[in-house]
């Protein structure tokens, strides 16, 4: 079936330092969205990323699409408190509906 | 509207009960989605409409899951006959067109006793 691995499931980190959470597909994407979910909130749209090998910066977030369609990345470099929260990719395999990741949940430790 | 809005925000009923879930969407938006989350997991496909059709309804769980939008507008979720593995927050969201980025409402909580 349609389905995207993102790992990894849980991430503590201290203050300040970098984060990367991935996601992977057998199967070639259309593209690939990213969305942050703080505690208690609902899924926030960061990114969407298109072409093959394409990066995307944000501040402190760097995306990346692989040259192949098939994974992604989030980096996130010196976190902050603010940074909290459940990121997960959503994979777009060419028929319309966005399928989501399990998610990786960050916590930071002050 | 300025955000999607969902209703109720939680909703508690009794096992064999049915329940309908609302969900307004951004008024300029075209499709309108439907995912199940589950605590700690990430949110499952049900199903989305374009306007009033509905292409893919191939994550609804059973045949007592249901929805419409009759008006390319408002739409409605309802589950027939609830049982207990239905208890999940339910997700409205909505884009311009099918592929764009989602915009979430709030999620309505049901808990089936």
């Amino acid at each position: 079936g349609q389905q995207v691995m993102q790992i990894p499931q849980y991430q503590h980190v201290q203050e300040g330092e970098d984060f990367t959470t991935y996601c992977n597909s057998s199967t070639t994407l259309s593209n690939i969205q990213w969305y942050k979910q703080r505690p208690g909130g609902h899924p926030v749209f960061l990114i969407q990323l298109v072409k093959s090998g394409e990066v995307k910066k944000q501040k402190r977030l760097t995306f990346q699409f692989g040259e192949a369609k098939k994974n992604s990345s989030l980096h996130i470099t010196a976190t902050q408190t603010t940074d909290v929260g459940t990121y997960f990719c959503a994979a777009n395999f060419g028929n319309e509906k966005l399928t989501f990741g399990t998610g990786t949940r960050l916590t930071i430790i002050p | 509207g300025a955000g999607v809005s969902q209703s109720p925000r939680y909703k508690v009923t009794k096992r064999g009960q049915d329940v309908t879930l609302r969900c307004d969407p951004i008024s300029s938006h075209a499709t309108l989605y439907w995912y199940q989350q589950a605590l700690g997991q990430g949110p499952e496909f049900l199903t989305y409409f374009n306007y009033e059709a509905q292409p893919d309804k191939s994550g609804l769980p059973s045949d007592r899951f249901s929805a419409e939008r009759p008006e390319g507008s408002i739409s409605t979720l309802t589950i027939q006959r609830t049982e207990q593995r239905d208890s999940a927050m339910y997700r409205c969201a909505s884009s311009r067109r099918a592929g764009e980025k989602l915009f979430f409402g709030s999620g309505t909580q049901l808990s089936v006793l």
